[in-house]
């Protein structure tokens, strides 16, 4: 069953700190890695893309990165705030001739002012 | 501009009672997605269409049933509401190609009584 995973489940950070949230995938079969933000009672808006071919993405203070060959993406958060607070989920879009998408479970992230 | 609509943003059912929750997009994408999604839970996917290619996952409970009538609306119908069923639900679009990003609506907040 392929899986993924994301660790730690929950973080706790002091402003200004950088960060790196992590996600495990089971299958290396990927067409791409996608992270999203989610705030408490809200859908999910997302951040960053990685395509297969691809080995890193940057938005702003967000930089995502993909190595297949482990099965790990991170995503790495620049100078925390406490807008940064929510939970950010990784989802694995394989290669199986489908269009689903396998989640993790989300880091809860708290930035703390 | 919002891209996926969902309506409403709270439902709230009696134990039993069919409830129909709502999405529309903007973007036409080809590929329409429900998931369920239960506190600090992933995102559970119930189904999704490529066009008006109905695909159903296997651990789908019956009660939960889909229409899309075209390209920009998908309806999810819960026939017989369980207290188990109380759930944020989410629509989400994928243009349909290889890399293309998810994008999600708001969520529908559902409730039974």
């Amino acid at each position: 069953k392929q899986e993924v995973t994301q660790i730690p489940a929950a973080l706790s950070v002091p402003e200004g700190e950088n960060l790196v949230l992590n996600c495990s995938f089971t299958d290396s079969a990927i067409y791409n890695l996608q992270w999203f933000r989610q705030d408490p009672g809200k859908g999910l808006t997302s951040l960053l893309l990685i395509q297969s071919s691809q080995r890193e993405q940057t938005s702003g203070r967000l930089n995502a990165s993909l190595d297949k060959s482990s099965g790990r993406s991170t995503l790495y958060i620049a100078a925390s705030q406490p807008g940064d607070s929510a939970t950010y989920l990784c989802a694995q879009h394989r290669t199986s001739g489908t269009y689903k998408y396998i989640f993790g479970t989300g880091t809860r992230l708290k930035v703390l002012a | 501009d919002a891209m996926v609509i969902q309506n409403p943003r709270y439902q709230v059912t009696q134990f039993g009672k069919p409830v129909t929750l709502s999405c529309s997009q903007t973007l036409n994408h080809n590929v329409m997605y429900w998931y369920q999604q239960k506190s600090s839970q992933a995102p559970k996917l119930l189904f999704h269409y490529y066009d008006k290619d109905f695909n159903n996952e296997a651990d789908t409970p019956d009660n939960f049933q889909s229409r899309r009538p075209n390209t920009s609306f998908c309806f999810l119908d819960i026939r017989s509401p369980g207290l188990g069923d109380a759930a944020m639900y989410l629509c989400a679009t994928n243009q349909g190609g290889r890399h293309n990003e998810q994008f999600f609506g708001p969520g529908t907040r559902l409730t039974v009584l």
